[in-house]
């Protein structure tokens, strides 16, 4: 059964700061990849989406890797704003058996940058 | 921008009654998902659905759960009898096509809580 895990829980970073939040699934036959923003109390905004075949994606300051081989990825945020305070949650495609395929968790990384 | 709107924002139930809710995907996509999350913890998959049929359902969704496509626009989740557990905050989503290629964009949720 495919796991995600996000490091840290929790991060709190001065404004124009670069960072990095973590990813890590157990099961590396995944199909794709994404980053999904969450504000208090409201849906999820889909950040960035790699297929299991890149390396990165990039929009804007957001940049995330892949390495499907070990099981991780990393969005990095460059030069932070106090906009971008919000849980950041990643998610993984992956075959659940029976021709059917589901997007699993993490229970993400709650960021609050400091003006 | 199109999106995925839910109805209603907020809802409150004494446990074992019935609650239907609902949701309005984007009107040319074609895979309709539910998803739960209880406060402080992951986003789970509970059902996808397409071609009026469900798909793929996950151990949560036992037989107190339903899903429909009553009609060209909505698509609902109904829980026949609710109990403490099941309060959450309950996303829809919804995506164009078969691959995963494409990203499943989320509607902003229900709240649910049972008394």
């Amino acid at each position: 059964k495919q796991e995600v895990t996000q490091i840290p829980a929790a991060l709190s970073v001065p404004e124009g700061e670069n960072l990095v939040l973590n990813c890590s699934f157990t099961d590396s036959a995944i199909y794709n990849l994404q980053w999904f923003r969450q504000d208090p109390g409201k849906g999820l905004t889909s950040l960035l989406l790699i297929q299991s075949s890149q390396r990165e994606q990039t929009s804007g300051r957001l940049n995330a890797s892949l390495d499907k081989s070990s099981g991780r990825s990393t969005l990095y945020i460059a030069a932070s704003q106090p906009g971008d305070s919000a849980t950041y949650l990643c998610a993984v495609i992956s075959y659940s058996g029976a021709g059917s395929y589901q997007l699993t968790f993490g229970k993400g990384t709650k960021l609050s940058v400091i003006p | 921008e199109p999106e995925v709107t839910q109805t209603p924002s907020h809802q409150v139930t004494q446990m074992g009654q019935e609650v239907i809710l609902r949701c309005v995907p984007i009107s040319n996509h074609l895979y309709f998902y539910w998803y739960r999350q209880i406060l402080g913890q992951k986003v789970e998959f509970l059902v996808s659905f397409y071609n009026n049929e469900i798909s793929e359902k996950s151990e949560i969704f036992d037989d107190q759960f339903s899903v429909e496509r009553p009609d060209g626009s909505n698509f609902t989740l109904k829980i026949r009898s609710t109990k403490l557990e099941d309060s959450a905050m309950y996303f829809c989503a919804s995506r164009i096509g078969p691959t995963y290629q494409e990203t499943q964009y989320f509607g902003p949720g229900t709240r649910l809580l049972v008394l």
